[in-house]
This record gives C-alpha cells, structure tokens and sequence, in this order.
C-alpha cells in the first residue's frame, strides 16, 4: 500500500522567511496530492492540493510542486508570517494516507 | 455553507463500554471517510462510503469497530467493548466525489477511554 514520508518534523523560521515541506511517496498509481494545514485542537484544513498531471500550482503566498518521477512533492510557503504557524500535513491518494506533519513556527 | 460536523465533540467512556460517533457531511458530498488520529500524528484512514455503500473497510483496526451509512448521508461509526488504545480524535471527512478529491474535515470527536 502507499506510505508517505514527510520531513522535517519541526521547522522555525523567522517572519518574512520562506519554508520549505518535503515529502515521498511510494505508490506510483497515487494521483492527488493534498497539503493539509491543522492548528491545535482543530480540525485539518486543505489549503493547496496537486493532481499527477500538474507539475506545479500556486496560491498567494502558497505553493506546491510535484515530481512524478522522483515521487516526490513540496510545499513552499513564501512571506511567511505568525499565523502561518501550525501543523502541515501533506497526504497521497483517495484513502488519504498522511505523512507525519511538520510543525512550524514563524517568529516574529 | 455549512461544513461537516461531529458529534459529540468530547467522549469519555470507561473501558468495555459501547459508544457511537456521528458525522453529517456536507449536503450533496457523496463521498465520507473516517480517520483516526493519535496525539502528534497524522489521522489514518479508517473507512470510506460512497453514497451508502461502504467501499472500503480495511483500516478499522478489530471487528470491534463499526461503520455505517444507511441513506448515504449521515455517518455513525461505533466502537464495541472500547479499550484504552482506542482514545484518539476521530475525523470525519466527505468530498463531493466523482471527479473531486477533495476532502473537509469536520471537527473531530475526542475520545477518552479510562
């Protein structure tokens, strides 16, 4: 089945700063690639998502990218500023199966 | 509109006991799923509906969890005999299905087994 990896764990950067969420995947039939944000105590909250047929798609100050070949994805979050700070997720396929999270934190 | 809900959003059972947890998706979604999400990690797929059919079951972890969908609109997921292993946030997610995938989470229910 899919497993996904997610690093780092935990990343801090200061306001203004871009950061930067990677993430694998094995299954190579997977073809939708969500990026979830989830504050403490509440519930996840899709704020980008890419399908395989897509090599990259921004939002504002959001991005992601996707690598087939390499199975391979990233969030790229750019003037980052506190309210930014919470948990990513990124996921894999129609089940979604999640990476671990990264925590962030923006400092001011 | 209104989003998906959950509830109740706090559950505390003592071990051995029954409890069922209700999810109401999104109007029209026909898509649902129910995660599991332990405390610092990522929710995991439990099982997932297509309208009322359940499709797909495999990530219920015992025959002591149990999914239902009757008119392919709210959701009760039941946990039997429950046991401390099994206290974590349950997600709801529905998604319009067909060509969408994209899923909204409700609220969640905390569960605490004691």
């Amino acid at each position: 089945g899919e497993n996904v990896e997610q690093h780092p764990s935990t990343l801090s950067v200061q306001e203004g700063d871009s950061a930067v969420i990677k993430c694998t995947y094995s299954d190579s039939a997977s073809n939708y690639f969500p990026w979830y944000k989830q504050e403490l105590g509440k519930r996840p909250q899709l704020i980008i998502d890419i399908r395989s047929n897509v090599g990259e798609k921004k939002d504002q100050r959001i991005a992601v990218t996707l690598n087939k070949t390499a199975k391979h994805f990233s969030l790229h979050i750019t003037e980052t500023q506190p309210e930014d700070s919470a948990v990513y997720f990124c996921a894999a396929g129609g089940k979604l199966i999640f990476g671990q999270g990264t925590e962030l934190s923006v400092k001011p | 509109g209104a989003g998906v809900s959950q509830s109740p959003r706090y559950k505390v059972a003592k071990r051995g006991q029954d409890v069922a947890l209700r999810c109401d998706p999104i109007s029209g979604h026909v898509s649902l799923f129910w995660y599991q999400q332990a405390l610092g990690q990522g929710p995991e797929f439990l099982t997932y509906f297509q309208n009322e059919a359940q499709l797909d079951k495999s990530g219920l972890p015992s025959d002591r969890f149990f999914a239902e969908r009757p008119e392919g609109s709210v959701s009760t997921l039941k946990i039997q005999r429950t046991q401390q292993e099994d206290s974590a946030v349950y997600l709801c997610a529905s998604s319009p299905g067909a060509d969408s995938y994209e899923q909204y989470f409700g609220p969640g229910t905390r569960l605490t087994v004691t």
